[in-house]
């Protein structure tokens, strides 16, 4: 498997809290991505990465902010999580845009 | 986007061939499509991948038509561990923003 790794795995917050995910990953590839997963809506696009310090939006961006500052770390942060962020959120790495992407375990965030 | 359209859901039996659609009508010139596999409490893990006609590896098969709005994929002779959900991907080579995946294929393989 690929080495990329999520943290936390699990997180309850309350509502109005801030909250910062991590993604690692050992494999030096360019791209990064973050999705959240919900029921009904498969996996959507919050942000990714190109390289350090370059990122962009994706479909979902709205209330949720990015950082890169090294190849291997990739941070999502909800700056006020809502309930509606309440979500199973995977990130991704690839080689390239079109190279095929390896995901992490997930991080499955409970905003109370 | 390119909005994609998949069956909700699909039952085989083990040892059968099954084909998973997706439509996708808006799908532009330089766009790809791939295909991943997501068993539950894990991260989809990368099938296949194709830009037009066939293409084939050891676990399945990508079927793209010359219009390309849609995609099928297949998976010969099922087991129970195929039990899975399937996401079909559009994705262009210009910018990840627009990558867009399905709601998925919920496959469930039985005796």
């Amino acid at each position: 498997d690929a080495g990329i790794t999520q943290s936390p795995r699990h997180k309850v917050t309350e509502t109005g809290t801030p909250v910062t995910l991590r993604c690692h990953q050992t494999e030096n590839h360019r791209y990064m991505y973050w999705y959240r997963q919900d029921p009904g809506h498969g996996l959507r696009l919050i942000h990714y990465s190109y390289g350090v310090k370059d990122t962009d939006k994706g479909e979902v961006s709205d209330g949720y902010s990015v950082s890169r500052s090294k190849t291997e770390d990739f941070l999502l942060t909800l700056e006020s999580a809502t309930s509606s962020q309440t979500s199973v959120y995977f990130c991704a790495i690839s080689e390239s845009i079109s190279n095929e992407q390896f995901f992490g375990p997930g991080t499955r965030l409970t905003v109370l | 986007l390119a909005k994609t359209t998949q069956p909700i859901s699909m039952d085989s039996y083990e040892g059968q061939e099954v084909n998973i659609t997706c439509s996708h009508n808006n799908i532009a010139t330089n766009d790809y499509i791939t295909w991943y596999q997501q068993f539950p409490s894990q991260g989809p893990r990368f099938i296949i991948q194709g830009y037009k006609t066939k293409v084939t590896n050891e676990v399945a098969s990508l079927f793209i038509p010359a219009d390309r709005k849609s995609s099928t994929l297949s998976l010969p002779r099922v087991s129970l561990s195929d039990t899975a959900v399937y996401y079909c991907l559009v994705g262009t080579t210009g910018t990840a923003s627009k990558l867009t995946f399905g709601t998925g294929t919920r496959l469930q393989v039985t005796l």
